[in-house]
């Protein structure tokens, strides 16, 4: 069935340095894929998002990068501070219609001061 | 804009007893909404979408009995949990977009503990 794989699962990282996560996807029709950020007890916010047009998307310390060919999409987060530290999902668009939205498991990112 | 309510944001039930829980698109139409199970740190699970005016689509896996879904206008969508059990307790989060390939918007969730 349709799945979205991500990676690692716990992330920690020395404030300053950049963090990677990872995600792969099994359906080829998928177009649209955002990247949420889940703080404790708070709903996931939107904080980047990429489109099937596009290879990669910057807004300010945050960078999206995707690959098609091989269904793998990446989330960069440089220069990283305390405030970065929340849980991240990725999340792909199932169908050519994208009549649904399926996240992966998650990563954990700490921010070591 | 793009402001998604959910209500209520917590509530203890005895088992047996249902659940409604509303999520409501307050400035924005949102033909398709979307439920999802969240248990304590896992990821969202997706249990079924809502569209406007027709049946829900649930996921596999996922009673359909068990979680009624009503999208009774383009701003409002219920989610019942019926005859609700311990193992039903979770945090349930409702989403809408404006459309196809657009953001999803989350409301804030709703702590639901079954007794």
């Amino acid at each position: 069935g349709e799945n979205v794989e991500q990676h690692p699962s716990t992330l920690s990282v020395q404030e300053g340095d950049s963090a990677v996560i990872k995600c792969t996807y099994s359906d080829s029709a998928s177009n649209y894929f955002p990247w949420y950020k889940q703080e404790l007890g708070k709903r996931p916010q939107l904080i980047i998002d990429i489109r099937s047009n596009v290879g990669e998307k910057k807004d300010q310390r945050i960078a999206v990068t995707l690959n098609k060919t091989a269904k793998h999409f990446s989330l960069h987060i440089t220069e990283t501070q305390p405030e970065d530290s929340a849980v991240y999902f990725c999340a792909a668009s199932i169908g050519s219609s994208a009549s649904k939205i399926i996240f992966g498991s998650g990563t954990r990112l700490s921010i070591r001061p | 804009g793009a402001v998604v309510s959910q209500h209520p944001s917590w509530v203890i039930c005895k088992s047996g007893t249902s659940v409604k829980i509303e999520c409501r698109s307050l400035d924005f139409q949102a033909t398709t909404m979307f439920w999802y199970r969240q248990f304590p740190k896992q990821s969202l699970m997706l249990m079924a979408t809502s569209n406007e005016g027709s049946k829900a689509t649930y996921e596999q896996g996922v009673e359909k009995d068990k979680f009624l879904i009503n999208h009774a206008s383009l701003t409002l969508s219920t989610l019942t949990v019926t005859s609700a059990h311990p193992e039903d307790s979770s945090f349930y989060i409702c989403s809408a977009s404006r459309g196809m390939n657009s953001p999803l918007h989350f409301g804030n969730g709703t702590r639901l503990t079954v007794t």
